[in-house]
Parts: C-alpha cells; structure tokens; sequence
C-alpha cells in the first residue's frame, strides 16, 4: 500500500534558518505528492504540490523538488519566519494506470517546526 | 467566499454513546473527505463522497459512517463511542473528487474536536 514517511521531529530554529523537512514515499500507481500546513487553531492548507517526477513545487518562499530515483519530495526553505511556525504534512495521492483513484490522500505523521525570533 | 464549516467544533460524549458531526463545503464544491486526527495515528482518511455517493471508505469499523446530501452537505455519525475515537475530526472539500482532474487539493476545515471519556 501507499504510505509517506516524514523525518522525525519536532524542529526548532532561528529566525532566518534554513529549513528542511525530509520526506520519502512508497507508492503504486503514479503519484502526485504535497506539502499541506496546519497552523495552530486551524485546518490544513495546500502549501505545494507536484504531479510528476521532477516537477518541483513552490510557494511562500517554500520549494519542493519530485525525486522519483529516491522516492523523496523534502521541504525547503533558505529563510524562515517566526510565522512559518506550524505543523508540516507531506502527502500523496497515487492513481492507477487506468484512472482510478483512491480517493484519499495518505498523509505523513507531520512534523512540528518552531521558529524563534 | 466562505470556507469549510465544521460542526460542532468541541464536544464531549462518554464512552456507549453516539455523535453527529456535520460540515458545510465551499460553496460549489461537490466533493467532501472526511480524515480522522490523533497524535499516535496522524491523519487517517474516513470517507469521500461525490454527489451523495460514498466513493471510497477507509479501514475503520462499522460504527463510523457518513452521507452526503444534495446540498452537498456531510454529516459522519460515530455509535457506541469507545475511548480511541477521541480524535480531532476533519472535513475537506474540493470542485471535483480526487481523481484526474483534481489530484489532490483539498480544503481543510477546523474540525470537530471530540473528547471520549
């Protein structure tokens, strides 16, 4: 089955540190891989997403590049932000060859990042 | 434009009893997911439903189930409560189910907090 592995956490940095949350997948079909962010008190939103091997994912100064040879799709970013503090879900959803989804993204356990000033 | 409602957003229940949660989709969004939140299983998917269709279901007993209404609406209804469905209940909503023509984004509402004792 699909599964998604996060590196362990929490993480805790710096104002202006350079960030990077690991993540590495297994999964059949053809997988389209995210990055979701739950800030304290709220729902998960779509941070970044890529559909296809070696597509890479940006947005809010966060990138995401598709490794298909190492199955990874690790979160970057050269300077974080006390606002940045929140908790970091890597997820796929993996389609079969005949179309058919399985209509559920499977989720990573998350990882907890705290950025001081 | 509105976001995901999610009702109620805390409730307490003791264990041998039932809970409705509902939740409201964006407005034109057909498409509703349910994922079940705990700190030990993270993020685990419940249901998807596409125009009052349940599409797919997740690996949970029988006494978790759903519907959808032709207002697009949702309700998850838990019987006989037990202590493990304390969780943090969350409902998503996107234009389309996942599939396709949507691979994955969802939009999060901020849950229903339910507390089993």
């Amino acid at each position: 089955g699909n599964s998604v592995t996060q590196m362990e956490g929490p993480v805790t940095l710096s104002e202006e540190a350079f960030l990077t949350i690991n993540c590495t997948y297994t999964a059949t079909g053809y997988p389209s891989l995210f990055w979701y962010v739950q800030y304290p008190g709220e729902g998960l939103q779509l941070l970044l997403k890529a559909t296809k091997a070696d597509d890479k994912g940006s947005n809010k100064g966060f990138e995401a590049t598709y490794r298909k040879e190492t199955t990874s799709f690790h979160l970057e970013k050269g300077s974080v932000q006390v606002s940045d503090s929140a908790v970091y879900f890597c997820a796929l959803n993996s389609l079969t060859a005949g179309g058919t989804s399985y209509g559920k993204l499977t989720f990573g356990q998350g990882t907890i990042l705290t950025v001081h000033p | 434009k509105a976001g995901v409602t999610q009702t109620p957003r805390y409730l307490i229940k003791t264990r041998g009893q039932q809970v409705t949660l509902s939740c409201s989709p964006i407005s034109g969004h057909r498409s509703v997911s349910w994922y079940q939140q705990t700190p030990g299983q993270g993020l685990q998917f419940l249901f998807e439903y596409f125009s009052e269709t349940q599409r797919n279901k997740g690996n949970f007993p029988g006494r978790f189930s759903g519907r959808q209404f032709s207002n697009s609406r949702s309700e998850m209804n838990v019987s006989t409560l037990e202590l493990g469905d304390s969780a943090l209940y969350l409902c998503a909503s996107s234009s389309q189910p996942l599939d396709y023509t949507n691979t994955g984004e969802l939009f999060f509402g901020e849950g229903s907090r339910l507390t089993v004792l």
